[in-house]
């Protein structure tokens, strides 16, 4: 069964350095999402993504966040400057054409990313 | 992707038993619906959905219940396996394409 897929799993950041997560949706998904998990706390919305332009994004994805599908396969959020308070779950989504925007979301694993 | 946390409501059934997780919702002009799931280390899993021209949807051991009155969502599973135990969400759709999250409930089954 496809999956979407995340790398890394961990990733450890200094305060102050950019980062880049990166996600593989399902193959012929056209619309991509990402959201984060701070620990204890609810999935948020930060960013969706369809025809290589976001869709919508929320409050948290400001200045220092940035999306990118630089290829047909992979997906990647960028974190310019990481903050203590960037430290998360992030979770790449995606989903087909049928029946959107009313279908199935499909998440990878997450990677968690630790801002020291 | 697990969602620990200490003020997370917690539901505990026994096994075989039928549950309902409750959710309530913030925006009266969505107009689709989603349960997730989320086991310990995995990212949310999609248990079944609804559009807001519907008040009931069935799926397999799950139904899902909508009311647009009191913006009120709930999910129910019947005959509760172990397999069930996870934290689950309920989402609702903002815009387009922008979704909130609740806040989450644990389930817990019980041998």
């Amino acid at each position: 069964e496809p999956e979407v897929t995340q790398t890394p799993s961990h990733q450890v950041t200094q305060m102050g350095q950019e980062v880049i997560l990166r996600c593989v949706p399902i193959s012929n998904h056209l619309y991509f999402y990402w959201y984060r998990q701070i620990l204890g706390q609810k999935v948020e919305f930060l960013v969706s993504f369809y025809n290589n332009e976001i869709s919508e994004k929320s409050e948290i994805f400001d200045d220092q966040f940035s999306v990118e599908r630089p290829d047909g396969s992979n997906f990647t959020l960028k974190i310019r400057s990481t903050k203590l308070e960037d430290s998360a779950m992030y979770f790449c989504a995606s989903s087909g054409d049928r029946g959107a925007p009313y279908n199935e979301q499909f998440f990878g694993p997450g990677t968690r990313l630790t801002v020291l | 992707g697990e969602s620990v946390g200490l003020h997370l409501p917690t539901l505990s059934v026994q096994e075989g038993d039928n549950s309902i997780i409750n959710c309530a919702y913030s925006n009266s002009a969505s107009d689709y619906f989603i349960w997730y799931k989320q086991e310990s280390g995995k990212g949310p899993q999609f248990i079944i959905d609804i559009r807001s021209n519907m008040d009931k949807r069935q799926g397999q051991r799950v139904t899902v219940l909508l009311n647009k009155t009191v913006k009120h969502l709930s999910l129910q599973i019947a005959a509760t396996q172990p397999g069930d135990s996870a934290v689950y969400f309920c989402a609702e759709k903002v815009g387009t394409y922008k979704y909130i999250f609740g806040t989450g409930t644990r389930l817990k089954v019980l041998a």
